[in-house]
């Protein structure tokens, strides 16, 4: 079985530029979450899709904001980049068990705010 | 706000030897703790999950949780150079579906 994929791996922007980044979930997989991950920071949740709703959300400003496809496919936008966005973003997928469940984690998309 | 602690590190031990890692956790809401290792320029990798009181044991690793203690840990046995990654305790809130807490991570380095 496939593992998640993240599009695309490497990404250098712009200050006050948009990015969109992109994850697919294990197939079969109905939630995907997105995270940040900084030397300073840690891992950060950002928010939470499953059957295309946001169930859940983090502490990250409007500029970040995302949208899950009838396919469960995932992408993440962040507007008016700032040089503090840049971060490693996650994707991870799960079936979404109301008890404990796993998650798998993408290789990540390495963003570079310049 | 909730948390998830732990030590940083780096935690050194000899191949061979028995690395314990450990993780606090502030919100008795948390019912699953998961650990995952994260090796360099990786992303990070699920080792286990644990949500019961008591241990869990899935080949060299065990897992270890006190809720009354909200305190999470995680054993390594015959450690292996291959075992050096950096180690993520996150906790997982039943009633707030899919969302995780991690901890900062801790770093293990096993010394051949």
């Amino acid at each position: 079985k496939a593992g998640v994929t993240q599009t695309p791996r490497y990404l250098i922007k712009t200050r006050g530029q948009q990015v969109t980044l992109s994850c697919s979930p294990i197939s079969g997989h109905r939630s995907v979450s997105w995270y940040q991950q900084t030397p300073g920071q840690g891992l950060q949740f950002l928010f939470e899709y499953f059957s295309e709703t946001q169930r859940n959300k983090g502490n990250f400003p409007g500029r970040f904001s995302g949208r899950q496809f009838s396919n469960s496919r995932s992408e993440m936008n962040v507007s008016t980049l700032e040089l503090g966005d840049s971060a490693l973003y996650l994707c991870a997928s799960s079936l979404s068990a109301r008890a404990a469940y796993e998650q798998y984690f993408g290789p990540g998309t390495r963003l570079t705010v310049t | 706000q909730k948390e998830v602690e732990q030590n940083s590190g780096p935690l050194s031990v000899p191949e061979g030897a028995i690395a314990s890692l450990n993780c606090t956790y502030s919100d008795r809401g948390s019912q699953s703790f998961f650990w995952y290792r994260q090796y360099s320029g990786k992303s990070p990798e699920l080792i286990m999950f644990i949500y019961s009181n008591g241990d869990k044991e899935d080949g060299r690793f065990t897992a270890q949780l006190n809720k009354a203690s909200q305190y999470v840990s995680l054993l390594i046995r015959d450690s292996q150079p291959s075992d050096s990654a950096t180690y993520l305790c996150a906790a997982l809130e039943v009633y707030n579906f899919n969302k995780f807490y991690f901890g900062s991570g801790t770093k293990l380095n096993v010394k051949p």
